[in-house]
C-alpha cells in the first residue's frame, strides 16, 4: 500500500529564516512520483515540483529546493529566507499509477512579520 | 486562460436533499478527479474518470456520485446517503502523469 506522512502538523517561523518540511513516503513500486503542492488560504492547490522514482538529483528554485533519498525514502523541502506570502499549507503526494495519488495530511507553515 | 473553474464556491445542502457540483476544464485532459478534504486532513479520492463514459470508484466513494459525459465536465452528486457531507470538494485534472491540476474548491455545508 502506498502512504505519505508529513509528520510536522504545523511550523511557525519568523521572516528570513530557513524552514524545511519532511515529507517520507511508503510504496513497493519501482516506479513512482512525488509531488508537493502548496494551498494558500485561497483554498486552491498550487503545483510546485514532480519527481520521479529514478531521479534523485535535487532541485532548486529560487528560494525553494527539494531534497530526494530514496534510501530513506524522504522528499523534504526547504524554503530559504521565508516570506509571509510562504504561509500555506504544504502537501507531499505519491503517485504509483496513473489514478492511485496519495497525499500527505500537509503541514501548515505560518511565516510570522 | 486554460484552466478548472469549479462552482459554486460555498453550497449548503438541507438533510435528505442531493446537491450536484459542478467541475469543467478546457485543458483537454483526459483523467479527472474529485477529492475530498476535511479540516486538517489531506486528500481523499472520491471518483476519478481516465476518459468519456467511464468511472471508478476511488476510497471514499459511498455516498457520491459522478458523470461523465463530456470530456470537459465530472459533476460530483453528493446524495443524501452521505451522512456528514461537510467538507471542501476539490476538482483535478490530468493528463497520464503530468502534475494534476486543481480547480478552487467548492465548500459544501449542512444547514
Amino acid at each position: 500500500a502506498q502512504k505519505v506522512t508529513q509528520a510536522q502538523t504545523e511550523i511557525s517561523v519568523v521572516e528570513k529564516e530557513d524552514v524545511t518540511l519532511d515529507c517520507v513516503y511508503e510504496t513497493r513500486d519501482t516506479t513512482y512520483y512525488l509531488f508537493w503542492y502548496k494551498q494558500p488560504p485561497s483554498g486552491e492547490l498550487v503545483f510546485l515540483i514532480r519527481r520521479n522514482s529514478f531521479d534523485e538529483q535535487n532541485e532548486i528554485s529560487g528560494r525553494y529546493s527539494w531534497n530526494f533519498q530514496k534510501s530513506t525514502s524522504s522528499f523534504n523541502f526547504t524554503i530559504t529566507a521565508s516570506q509571509v506570502v510562504d504561509s500555506a499549507v504544504y502537501f507531499c503526494a505519491l503517485r504509483v499509477n496513473n489514478n492511485d495519488m496519495r497525499f500527505g495530511a500537509g503541514t501548515r507553515l505560518t511565516v510570522k512579520p | 486562460d486554460g484552466g478548472i473553474t469549479q462552482s459554486p464556491k460555498y453550497l449548503f445542502r438541507k438533510e435528505g436533499q442531493n446537491v450536484t457540483l459542478s467541475c469543467e476544464q478546457n485543458l483537454n485532459h483526459d483523467a479527472m478527479y474529485w477529492y475530498r478534504q476535511d479540516p486538517g486532513q489531506g486528500l481523499r479520492l472520491i471518483y476519478y474518470s481516465q476518459i468519456v463514459n467511464d468511472f471508478q470508484k476511488g476510497d471514499i466513494a459511498e455516498g457520491y456520485s459522478v458523470s461523465r459525459e463530456k470530456k470537459e465536465s465530472f459533476p460530483l452528486t453528493v446524495t443524501s446517503a452521505q451522512k456528514n457531507p461537510t467538507a471542501f470538494y476539490l476538482c483535478a485534472s490530468s493528463m497520464d502523469y503530468q502534475p494534476q491540476h486543481f480547480g478552487d474548491g467548492t465548500r459544501l455545508s449542512i444547514l
